[in-house]
């Protein structure tokens, strides 16, 4: 079946530090992969999401890189802010039209000033 | 454009007492589900529905029922509520030609 794997955290970094969230899937077909983000007491919204295998997801200094011989799309971003707290889902699709999401089981970021 | 609506935000139930979730969103999208977020085990998909009168299960949809009467709405009807049906429920929405699902802000359900 298909699933996704994420480091669960929480995670805890200083403003301006790096980060990494690891996410590695399995699926058969071929996926679209996605990170989605919960900040407190709100819904998921879509943060980047890539279709094939070698792209590159980016937005909000976010980035990810669909890599299909590791079956990863770590999230990163080079310098992260306070406002960057919140909770990170990894997610695939294997569908046409991106129905019937498999979600990882999110990561908590904390980010001290 | 209000998006996806929830109601309500928070609700409290005993054990075996039903009550309906509501669900609407004002962007004409075909594609409708619902979730339930529990610690650790991420969004588990429960029923969704890709148009008017057309509704399927997901991954764990017992002891839930759905109708989808109108494009708009897609309410979520617990039947003889559990303990274990306490949990964070998301209804999301799509067009069926894109990726990028929409959730609504989440009702908070607990059972006693």
């Amino acid at each position: 079946g298909n699933s996704v794997t994420q480091m669960e955290g929480p995670v805890t970094l200083s403003e301006e530090a790096f980060l990494t969230i690891n996410c590695t899937y399995t699926a058969t077909g071929y996926p679209s992969l996605f990170w989605y983000v919960q900040y407190p007491g709100e819904g998921l919204q879509l943060l980047l999401k890539a279709t094939k295998a070698d792209d590159k997801g980016s937005n909000k200094g976010f980035e990810a890189t669909y890599r299909k011989e590791t079956t990863s799309f770590h999230l990163e971003k080079g310098s992260v802010q306070v406002s960057d707290s919140a909770v990170y889902f990894c997610a695939l699709s294997v569908t046409n039209y991106g129905q019937n999401f498999v979600f990882g089981p999110g990561t908590r970021l904390s980010v001290l000033p | 454009n209000a998006g996806v609506t929830q109601t309500p935000k928070f609700q409290v139930l005993k054990t075996g007492q039903s009550m309906t979730l509501q669900c609407a969103q004002d962007m004409n999208h075909e594609y409708m589900s619902w979730y339930r977020q529990d610690p650790g085990m991420g969004l588990r998909l429960i029923h969704y529905s890709v148009g008017a009168g057309i509704t399927d299960q997901g991954e764990v949809p017992n002891g839930y029922n759905v109708s989808r009467s109108t494009t708009e709405d897609f309410p979520l009807r617990l039947l003889s509520a559990a303990p274990s049906q306490t949990s964070v429920y998301f209804c999301a929405s799509n067009p069926l030609a894109s990726y990028e699902q929409y959730f609504g802000p989440g009702t908070r359900l607990t059972v006693t």
